[in-house]
Formats: C-alpha cells, structure tokens, sequence
C-alpha cells in the first residue's frame, strides 16, 4: 500500500517563506504531486515532481528526494489569498494518485 | 482555457435513492476520474476510466457504484441505493498524462 504525511496544520505571516513537507511510503514510484485546494473549492495541481531536485513555479517551487522519499513545497512571498489546504500525492505502483491528509496553510496578516 | 465541469453543484436524495452525477472532462484527456471528499477529510480516489472501461478501482468503488460514458464527452458517476455514509463531494477529475484536472465537484447529500 501506499501513505503519505504531511502536517496537519502550518502557520505564517504574509510575506514570509513557508515550507510544507511530505514523507511517503510506497511500493514503486512515478512521481509525487502537490494541490492546492480552497475551502468549497476543487483540488488545483500545482506542481509535479517525478526526478530529484527542485521544480519552480513562480512564487511555489516543490522539491524531491526520491532516495529520502521526501517532498516539499514551498512557498514564498505569502499571500492571504494562498490560506488553503495543501494535498501531496503520489503516484506509486500505479498512475493513480493517493493523496495525503493535506495540510492547512493560515497566511496572518 | 478549458475546464472540467460538474452537474449538478448540489445534489439531495433520501436514503434508498438513486443518483447520477455528471461530468464533462477536457475534451482531448484520455484519462477521467472520480473522486470522493467527506468533508474535512482527504481526497479518495474511487475510479479511473480509458478506452472506455475500467482502467483500476479502490475498495470503496462497489457494485454500489458505476460509471459510464454514455457519449463522446460525458462520463457519470451512479450511485444506487445512497446511505447517509455516502454524503461527501465528488469531484471528476481528466488528464491527458500526469496532470490532473479538477472539475468544481458535485456536493451530495442524502438525508
């Protein structure tokens, strides 16, 4: 099987940098994905991370070691507007996502 | 830019009921799923569709589910015989490869 952790709960200031981890366990390994998803709203992919190293996306970047079978995403220059629940998945022995318990990003004033 | 759609936003039923709900995926993605979101809790993947069948399950997709593709560009979700357990949002989501895409979700509630 698969399982995925990540924090329940991150907390930050605008304009601060954010970092939220995911550890996983899985059979195989295609690639590890990150959402961002708004309270009512749909998951939104974000980014996707299938070799090591570091993908930037404007103010998120996202980051693998597969040997570590780690993640991250970080975000920088916080805005309110990024408060939301952040979601790690990946994709192990299959193309299938499993998703984690997703993390709760409050950007404070 | 094109999108995933959902109808209906909401859907009530009563116990017992039937419900289908729908979904419009991109039209050039090969790939369409659904997925479950009790409230609060996580994203669980239910059933993935290509070529027209069946392509993997989870556990909670029993022969309480189904999913069809009636046409070209709808592909729906049936659920018989709803229990009050079976209240979340389902969201359809479509990929061409590794990227998924989201419709905005049908929120079900059975009372």
């Amino acid at each position: 099987g698969q399982s995925l952790e990540q924090p329940s709960e991150v907390t930050a200031v605008e304009g601060a940098i954010v970092q939220i981890n995911c550890t996983y366990q899985t059979s195989g390994f295609y690639g590890l994905s990150w959402y961002q998803q708004h309270d009512g709203g749909a998951p939104t992919f974000l980014s996707y991370n299938a070799l090591d190293g570091l993908e930037e996306t404007g103010r998120f970047s996202s980051f693998l070691s597969r040997s570590d079978s780690y993640g991250y995403l970080l975000l920088q220059e916080l805005q309110m507007k990024d408060s939301a629940s952040y979601f790690c998945a990946v994709r192990g022995g299959s193309y299938i996502p499993t998703f984690g318990r997703g993390t709760s990003l409050i950007v404070h004033p | 830019e094109p999108e995933v759609t959902q109808t209906p936003s909401h859907q009530v039923t009563q116990m017992g009921q039937e419900v289908i709900l729908r979904c419009v995926p991109i039209s050039n993605h090969l790939y369409f799923y659904w997925y479950r979101q009790i409230l609060g809790q996580k994203v669980e993947f239910l059933v993935s569709f290509y070529n027209n069948e069946i392509s993997e399950k989870s556990e909670i997709f029993d022969d309480q589910f189904s999913v069809e593709r009636p046409d070209g560009s709808n592909f729906t979700l049936k659920i018989r015989s709803t229990k009050l357990e079976d209240s979340a949002m389902y969201f359809c989501a479509s990929s061409w490869e590794d990227t998924q895409y989201f419709g905005p979700g049908t929120r079900l509630t059975v009372l």
